[in-house]
């Protein structure tokens, strides 16, 4: 039982370039979550996925776009990067029935500079 | 208002002392809180959750929430320096994403 996985886990990009977050859990969790941490800022939600087939937008959606691939695989993709995107990305999984929560689980990060 | 504060700290407090870790929400309707610990350079990791009125101990940590005041709180009794993190409030309003303070610091001197 791996939990929440992501690759990859450092990468450095120039201005410009696009590039693909990947995400997976294997903890049969419908909602996912794409977060960026920055030093001072707390988690800042990108976007989430609260089943299979539906994505929505949170509070930073701007220069992202992200797939739910399927039950498990939820990506996040930077079209054209830049320094602002300089970021930790978590994602993270729960489940979720109506209003109630289960434990949110986060996967390691992925620490992203954008040159 | 913020939906979510905390104070960003430091909080520095002495090994065996107990910290106090305190979060407001803004938004009445939240029925669930978590308090998540982040270790420098690591993911959250939830340590506690509470859904109702007063305390919830756990071991060495004790969640407290008063939803008429709007608050809820963490105490970390006979702190260690391995409890030096990153402290995240978390509120559920139900349905939605859940909402993060901004995290307070808790630095625990041997």
């Amino acid at each position: 039982n791996a939990g929440v996985t992501q690759t990859p886990k450092f990468q450095v990009l120039k201005t410009g370039q696009s590039m693909t977050l990947q995400c997976a859990q294997d903890m049969n969790h419908n909602s996912m979550y794409w977060y960026r941490q920055d030093p001072g800022m707390g988690l800042r939600l990108i976007y989430y996925s609260a089943s299979e087939g539906t994505t929505d937008k949170g509070e930073v959606p701007n220069g992202y776009n992200v797939s739910r691939l399927n039950k498990r695989e939820f990506s996040l993709r930077l079209e054209s990067a830049a320094p602002s995107q300089t970021s930790v990305y978590f994602c993270a999984s729960t489940r979720r029935e109506g209003f109630s929560t289960d434990t949110q689980y986060f996967g390691p990060g992925t620490r992203l500079t954008v040159l | 208002q913020k939906e979510v504060e905390q104070n960003s700290g430091p909080l520095s407090v002495p090994e065996g002392a107990i910290a106090s870790l305190n979060c407001t929400y803004s938004d009445r309707v939240s029925q669930s809180f978590f308090w998540y610990r982040q270790y420098s350079g690591k993911s959250p990791e939830l340590i506690m959750s509470i859904y109702s009125n007063g305390d919830k101990e756990d071991g060495r940590f004790t969640a407290q929430l008063n939803k008429a005041s709007q608050y809820v709180s963490l105490l970390i009794r006979d702190s260690q320096p391995s409890d030096s993190a990153t402290y995240l409030c978390a509120v559920d309003r139900g349905n939605t994403p859940l909402v993060f303070g901004k995290g307070t610091r808790l630095s625990v001197i041997a």
